[in-house]
């Protein structure tokens, strides 16, 4: 199962707006990362986010975490229409021997579509 | 540089054969993954391998899959009397692995149709 959800599942927006998408999640985290998928095919790493960090920006995208509520932001600011794809939160989370996994847990996804 | 790639880029089967699927990580990468993307789905990881020994094989849905690693860089993942519902695009990624994080780099994927 997901651990990850994500909203909105689908946005629409026109270029030069921002798009915000959400990610909650359920277990302590290593660290948040947020991928981009063109066309169903291989994901683009984003950004990632470690557990003791609350923002942080590249370029055009500005990322937020909030532990204490399990939850984490994605904000594209002056959206243009090649930003239109899938987003996927993943989360790394901690095994019981407080390493993280080593594998990624990902959300359903925000489609999102910038329209020119 | 060269990323991650993963061969072939299409595979179509029939019911009931076998198929294997390949990745090759970014060079000096220890780490390396496989995931699954299917509709119903969405992204499931399979299994994790650091270097060629696969310490998480958690997510491998059946003992139909399996996989290895050699010499800490290709891997293949066998997928043994595949049925309809193997369908679905099947993702590998590597990482560094350097102190806990884990920014992983994701191959094209092979889309596999089993008819």
């Amino acid at each position: 199962s997901q651990q990850g959800e994500e909203d909105p599942q689908a946005l629409s927006i026109q270029e030069g707006e921002n798009a915000t998408m959400n990610c909650s999640y359920k277990t302590s985290i290593n660290n948040l990362q947020w991928y981009r998928q063109n066309s169903g095919r291989g994901l683009v790493h984003l950004i990632l986010i470690r557990s003791n960090e609350r923002e942080k920006h590249s370029g055009r995208l500005r990322v937020t975490l909030d532990t204490s509520k399990k939850s984490s932001s994605l904000l594209i600011t002056a959206s243009r229409a090649a930003d239109t794809a899938s987003y996927f939160c993943a989360t790394d989370s901690f095994n019981a021997g407080g390493t993280s996994y080593g594998k990624l847990t990902f959300g359903q996804g925000t489609i999102l579509t910038v329209h020119p | 540089g060269a990323g991650v790639s993963q061969s072939p880029s299409n595979k179509v089967t029939e019911k009931g054969k076998d198929v294997e699927l390949r990745c090759d990580p970014i060079s000096g990468h220890t780490a390396l993954y496989w995931y699954r993307q299917s509709l119903g789905q969405g992204l499931e990881f399979l299994i994790y391998f650091q270097g060629n020994s696969a310490p998480d094989k958690s997510g491998l849905p059946s003992d139909r899959f399996s996989a290895e690693r050699t010499g800490g860089s290709v891997s293949t993942l066998t997928i043994q009397r595949t049925q309809q519902e193997d369908s679905a695009v099947y993702l590998c990624a590597s990482s560094l692995r350097i102190q806990g994080l884990n920014e992983q780099f994701f191959g094209p994927g092979t889309r596999l149709t089993v008819l």
